[in-house]
């Protein structure tokens, strides 16, 4: 079945240091993977995707996200973290047997916490 | 602005008694979805469409309808709310299947008793 995975909770990060937010997948086939962002009492906003190609993308924000296929990871990365960073983060893939549905299966979320 | 909207943002509301959530977007979109967002599961879909007068069922379809007479609108309709349809609710629409990313209205949060 396919599925993502976000490991951490919540991660923990001092303002100005470089921060990670995990993501793992399993998916067949070519995945189309996503980030998004939720701050509170907000929908959510799309951070940046890999459909193909260069395998580090970079999206808004200043944060970039490095595709791995050999470790069917996603990981998200910012050299440097604001306070204004503190969010809710979800990986996300498309389905790529979701035919019509255009059905994307996420993370289960990781709070971002950056300490001034 | 590109926007995804819906109304109402809260709703607190009892067992049984029909309610609806509107969505609008803007933005000439084919595709239309409806998340649940519960903690510890993530965002879960409920139904989606590809277009006007065409809607299927998502992972979590149970007690819930939908229909898409326009474009632009895509309501959730429950006809006999439950406890457990207590969550937060996200419609969200793209303009092609899978490439581009979906855009999100800012969610409306039902609590049932």
């Amino acid at each position: 079945a396919q599925s993502v995975a976000q490991p951490e909770d919540q991660v923990n990060v001092a303002e100005g240091n470089p921060l990670t937010v995990k993501c793992t997948y399993s998916v067949s086939g070519n995945p189309y993977l996503f980030w998004y962002v939720q701050y509170p009492n907000r929908g959510l906003q799309f951070l940046l995707k890999y459909i193909t190609g260069d395998n580090l993308v970079k999206g808004s924000y200043g944060f970039e996200a490095e595709f791995n296929k050999s470790q069917t990871s996603f990981h998200l990365k910012k050299p440097s973290a604001l306070v204004s960073d503190s969010a809710l983060y979800f990986c996300a893939v498309r389905d790529p047997y979701g035919g019509a549905t255009n059905k994307l299966i996420f993370g289960t979320g990781t709070l971002l916490a950056v300490q001034p | 602005e590109a926007q995804v909207t819906q109304n109402p943002r809260y709703l607190i509301t009892v067992t049984g008694k029909k309610l609806t959530v509107t969505c609008s977007q803007n933005m000439n979109h084919e595709y239309m979805s409806w998340y649940r967002q519960d903690p510890g599961l993530g965002l879960r879909q409920i139904y989606y469409s590809m277009n006007v007068e065409v809607t299927d069922k998502g992972d979590v379809p149970e007690g819930y309808k939908v229909s898409r007479k326009e474009k632009r609108n895509f309501p959730l309709i429950l006809e006999s709310p439950s406890p457990n349809q207590t969550s937060l609710y996200f419609c969200a629409s793209s303009s092609s299947r899978g490439l581009n990313e979906q855009y999100f209205g800012p969610g409306t949060r039902l609590t049932v008793t």
